[in-house]
């Protein structure tokens, strides 16, 4: 049971090339979600999805696409990266409390965080 | 707008010291409120959480108090020890599928 498990740990891309940060969950969780880690700033929401073929915005989406074929995977897109996407970004799974009709972002199970560098 | 707002930003405790850290928020809709421990390197986990319905929640050295009236809740970890240095996170979210709002963390170092 490997839990939520991301790639790549680290990468460094130039200004203006692509790339897809992957996520995968064993846990058949019906919720993902992407966040970024900067210092001072906390982790802020990037996209989630709360089943395949649902996504939905967060609080920082610009410059990064997703999309939710499968319950498992949620890849993250930089279409064209930029310095200001420097970043640690996780991945996020999550399964209902049960004790609370319709939610299904409470109990999170992070990845261990794929390192961004944009020269 | 930052919903929550947590602090101090960092912390240093002695060890056997109690670390308190504090969280507010204004949305009251919030009813969900769980806190998360982030070691260097590794993803967040959860650590404890609570509902509003209850003021105190206690799991081994670690509390949560919450305050409804003032929107408010913390922290405790009493004894604190070196291995509880981490960052920490509250966050809040809604009923629905809404996703969990966080705080900018707190950086706790115990030194001995």
């Amino acid at each position: 049971n490997a839990g939520v498990t991301q790639t790549p740990k680290f990468q460094v891309l130039k200004t203006g090339q692509s790339m897809t940060l992957q996520c995968a969950q064993d846990m058949n969780h019906e919720y993902m979600s992407w966040y970024r880690q900067d210092p001072g700033m906390g982790l802020r929401l990037i996209h989630y999805s709360v089943g395949a073929g649902i996504t939905d915005q967060g609080e920082v989406p610009n410059g990064y696409n997703v999309s939710r074929s499968t319950t498992e995977d949620f890849p993250l897109r930089l279409l064209s990266a930029a310095p200001s996407q420097t970043s640690v970004y996780f991945c996020a799974s999550s399964y209902d409390l049960g004790d609370r009709r319709g939610s299904g972002a409470n109990v999170l199970t992070f990845g261990a965080g794929s390192r961004l560098t944009v020269l | 707008q930052q919903q929550v707002k947590q602090s101090p930003q960092s912390l240093i405790v002695q060890k056997g010291g109690i670390s308190i850290i504090n969280c507010a928020y204004e949305n009251t809709a919030f009813d969900y409120f769980p806190w998360y421990q982030q070691f260097p390197g590794k993803g967040p986990a959860l650590l404890i959480a609570i509902r509003p319905d209850v003021s105190e929640k206690k799991e081994g050295r670690f509390t949560i108090s919450f305050n409804k009236s003032a929107k408010q809740f913390s922290l405790h970890i009493m004894d604190s020890q070196p291995g509880d240095s981490a960052t920490y996170f509250c966050a809040a979210s809604t009923a629905g599928n809404t996703p969990l709002v966080f705080g900018k963390g707190t950086r706790l170092s115990v030194i001995a």
